[in-house]
Order: C-alpha cells, then sequence, then structure tokens
C-alpha cells in the first residue's frame, strides 16, 4: 500500500493563478478529507467526503473547491490563489470498518502565493 | 462550541525523564481522542487513541495517554523521553453520535523538545 500520495510537494502560484492539489488513496476508505496547517493555528478542515459523489464544506472552505469522482482520489482546487492561502495542505482518509476511526495523511503540500 | 486545547505551545524535557504534553477538551456526546505526531516535513502520524474501555490507552513508540472525562483532558505521557521523540504533537477530538461525519477537531499543537 502506498497510503495517502500527494502532488506536488511544493507549488509557487502568482496571486490570481488556479491549480489542483492532487490526493488519492489506495486503501479503499470511504472519507477523505482536506485541511490547511498555518502556525499555531493546528489543522483546520477545508472540505470533506464521506463516499464518492458527496462532499460537504469544513471550517474554511471559502476560495476551494473539491469533487469526489472515485473512491481513490479527492483533488483540491484553488480558483484563483491568494496569499492567504499560503500554506502547507494536507490531505487525509480513513474508514470506520473495524472501529480503527484514525485518519492516515498525506506527506503534504506546501503552498507559497506571491 | 467543541473546541480542543494545548495550553503549552512547547514542552523542554531532559532525555530519559518523564513528559507530558497536555490536552483538554470541549465537546458535547462523548468523545473519540487522538494523538499525532509530527516531525519536520512530514505529514501527520497517528500514536494512540481513545474511543471506550480503560482510561489508561498506549500507543506507538512507548507513548501512552490518560482520559479523565471529569477534567475533559487526554493527556500524553511517556516514561522516559528520548531525542528522536522531538517533533511537534496534535491533540484531536471527534465527536461520536447520530449524523456525524467523523470530522476531528485538532489542538493548536505542542512542540515537544527533548535534550540529550
Amino acid at each position: 500500500n502506498a497510503g495517502v500520495t500527494q502532488t506536488p510537494k511544493f507549488q509557487v502560484l502568482k496571486t490570481g493563478q488556479s491549480m489542483t492539489l492532487q490526493c488519492a488513496q489506495d486503501m479503499n476508505h470511504e472519507y477523505m478529507s482536506w485541511y490547511r496547517q498555518d502556525p499555531g493555528m493546528g489543522l483546520r478542515l477545508i472540505h470533506y467526503s464521506v463516499g464518492a459523489g458527496i462532499t460537504d464544506q469544513g471550517e474554511v472552505p471559502n476560495g476551494y473547491n473539491v469533487s469526489r469522482s472515485t473512491t481513490e482520489d479527492f483533488p483540491l482546487r484553488l480558483l484563483s490563489a491568494a496569499p492567504s492561502q499560503t500554506s502547507v495542505y494536507f490531505c487525509a482518509s480513513r474508514t470506520d470498518r473495524g472501529n480503527t476511526y484514525e485518519q492516515y495523511f498525506g506527506p503534504g503540500t506546501r503552498l507559497t502565493v506571491t | 462550541a467543541q473546541s480542543v486545547a494545548q495550553p503549552e505551545d512547547q514542552v523542554n524535557v531532559a532525555e530519559g525523564n518523564p513528559l507530558t504534553v497536555k490536552c483538554t477538551y470541549s465537546v458535547s456526546g462523548n468523545p473519540y481522542l487522538f494523538w499525532y505526531v509530527q516531525y519536520p516535513n512530514r505529514g501527520l502520524q497517528f500514536l494512540l487513541k481513545y474511543i471506550t474501555g480503560d482510561n489508561l490507552v498506549k500507543g506507538s513508540y512507548g507513548f501512552e495517554a490518560e482520559f479523565n472525562k471529569s477534567q475533559t483532558s487526554f493527556h500524553l505521557k511517556k516514561p522516559s523521553a528520548l531525542v528522536s521523540d522531538s517533533a511537534l504533537y496534535f491533540c484531536a477530538v471527534r465527536v461520536h453520535g447520530s449524523g456525524n461525519t467523523g470530522k476531528l477537531i485538532f489542538g493548536q499543537g505542542t512542540t515537544l523538545q527533548v535534550k540529550p
């Protein structure tokens, strides 16, 4: 198992540009989430999905879109990048099968918006 | 509002000494509690969880945590710290109940520094 993979690892964007952060998991997990990590603020939930075709907003969804067309993939789209979106982005997945509950995190994408 | 607090930004301990990283929570319903560790430039790794049962749970790398319902706390502990334990630690809570989608609420993180 590769677990949760994210691409790219690093990205620099100019204000107003758009891009997609990729996330994939090979564990057949139902739940997938996107978080952003900023110093002193922990991880904040952007969007999440409870299964293919179902997504919902988290704590800080503005400026981001998601879709979940397959169980494996959960891309995060920045529509028009802003400096406030400079952050480290983590994708995570989990399953409730077997009463495990813990989330598995990808290695992160470090995004800088200038 | 549901929240998780880690009152210390940084904890410093000497190698070989016991360590404690504090976490308190405020949720409605029965909490599921988690500890994660993040090493530099890495994603978060699961350490341990409390779902139900014994209040003292054991996890990876010799860590353990004690669930205290009356004090709404879930402090992370280790009897003898290693330099390699130096990292950023996150406490998280999930509320279990009907209609719940299993979202986690994270604390702001505590940096653990273990000095030789």
